[in-house]
């Protein structure tokens, strides 16, 4: 089954506490990318990777890290988690090429739903 | 740069009634259009999408969306609500990257 795949799906952790998000897809995707939802903002984009080793800024992306050493994995690194990260988090993919040209559908993972106190 | 909004972050509507979710977008450029559902607790699936070609776009479970360029905008309507209609719906705009709106929250009533 074609699938996004986050872990964990929960996490409370403490301001400071390193902590990394895992994000794999099965369906052989180039472009992935990492969102944070929250209330009366929509969908914002952290990071993005359009293929392996090449990755780029989104519109929020002070406070994380992201490493694209393998294609089908697109971990989300928070080296010091403050409470302002508190967020729903959306790892996504698609197909490369395609999705820069925008004719291609994302396909998201289940959510992450984080808590830093 | 392109970006999306949507018009009212709450829609109530009965059951069988029309559904109405209004997005406009911004673009400098002929856009790529899509609509997204939230249900509780789960990522976004794909609803419909426009590229290019017919501007009335049907979607999955009833859904379908008007592209108008004079007026910068895709609204998804569907004829009917189904109580299994109630989620999130998020308007997104893609030209090179994805732009997504602020959601719309529908509830439907019984």
């Amino acid at each position: 089954e074609a699938q996004v795949t986050q872990n964990p799906r929960y996490l409370i952790t403490v301001t400071g506490k390193k902590l990394t998000v895992t994000c794999s897809q099965n369906m052989n995707h180039e472009y992935m990318s990492w969102y944070r939802q929250d209330p009366g903002l929509g969908l914002r984009q952290i990071y993005y990777s359009m293929n392996v080793e090449v990755t780029d800024k989104g519109d929020v992306p002070e406070g994380y890290k992201v490493s694209r050493k393998e294609k089908r994995n697109f971990p989300l690194i928070l080296e010091s988690p403050s409470p302002n990260q508190t967020s729903l988090y959306f790892c996504a993919s698609s197909l490369s090429g395609t999705w820069v040209t925008g004719d291609t559908e994302a396909f998201f993972g289940q959510g992450t739903r984080l808590t830093v106190v | 740069a392109q970006s999306v909004t949507q018009l009212g972050s709450h829609v109530s509507v009965s059951e069988g009634a029309l559904v109405l979710l209004r997005c406009n977008y911004s673009s400098s450029v002929p856009p790529y259009l899509f609509w997204y559902v939230q249900y509780p607790n789960q990522g976004l699936q794909l609803l419909l999408k426009y590229t290019t070609g017919a501007t009335l776009v049907k979607g999955i479970n009833g859904f379908e969306a008007e592209f108008k360029k004079s007026e910068t905008s895709f609204h998804l309507t569907k004829p009917s609500a189904h109580m299994s209609d109630a989620a999130e719906y998020f308007c997104a705009v893609s030209i090179g990257d994805m732009r997504f709106g602020a959601g719309t929250r529908l509830t439907v009533k019984p």
